[in-house]
């Protein structure tokens, strides 16, 4: 069975740091895109980061470019995103997801989603 | 950048109802187009790919249409386990490397 379990997040202080992780299971991790998608209590899906199979490629959304890396370790099947100089508007629920679909052009879609996990930046 | 916008933001009908939503892009995206269902306190499950494509495992009530700008998603015969949130999602390469953007969402409810 394809898998995909967030961890992670947490409670954090405006300008703080955290570390999320997404550990991949049930396919061959090293052959997919994998992103990153939020979603702010009560509101909608908000696209953050993507990141290609072997890592060559990098996007991110304008709203978190210059705070938020994304990063994976194929040999962990494991993707991250690493969080720093956080704001109020950053708190949403994470979820990462596979992309599939056909590499390099406009037909991808994300298959499956993780449960995804919560991060709140208040003081 | 491209904008996406869905109408209706929410709707209710009745058990054996056909509903429609339609997902309007700013500029062409060919097929580039993506339906998601996601129940409460649920996470987002794929139903329609590349405008019209039906999921494996998605029950045939469930469809999709369209390309260019316009684009309508139905669900022929209204289920009580459909009450969920509906997003489009299109992908847009231009003016700036690969990006995704979600439509603002429809909320379907049980009349």
């Amino acid at each position: 069975e394809v898998q995909l379990v967030e961890s992670g997040g947490g409670l954090v202080k405006p300008g703080g740091s955290l570390r999320l992780s997404c550990a991949a299971s049930g396919f061959t991790f090293s052959s997919y895109s994998m992103n990153w998608v939020r979603q702010a209590p009560g509101k909608g899906l908000e696209w953050v980061s993507s990141i290609s199979s072997s890592s060559s490629y990098i996007y991110y959304a304008d709203s978190v470019k210059g705070r938020f890396t994304i990063s994976r370790d194929n040999a962990k099947n494991s993707l991250y995103l690493q969080m720093n100089s956080l704001r109020a508007e950053d708190t949403a629920v994470y979820y990462c997801a596979r992309l599939r679909g056909v590499a390099g052009t406009g037909h991808n879609w994300f298959d499956p989603w993780g449960q995804g996990t919560l991060v709140t930046v208040s003081s | 950048d491209i904008q996406m916008t869905q109408s209706p933001s929410s709707l209710s009908a009745s058990v054996g109802d056909r509903v429609t939503i339609t997902c309007q892009a700013s500029q062409d995206i060919s097929n580039y187009l993506n339906w998601y269902q996601q129940k409460p306190g649920k996470a987002p499950k794929l139903l329609i790919y590349d405008a019209s494509n039906l999921e494996t495992g998605v029950p045939s009530r469930f469809s999709g249409s369209g390309s260019g700008t316009d684009f309508t998603f139905t669900i022929s015969s209204l289920q009580p386990e459909d009450i969920a949130t509906y997003y489009c999602q299109q992908y847009d390469n231009l003016p700036t490397p690969t990006h995704f953007a979600f439509g603002p969402g429809t909320k379907v409810d049980i009349k």
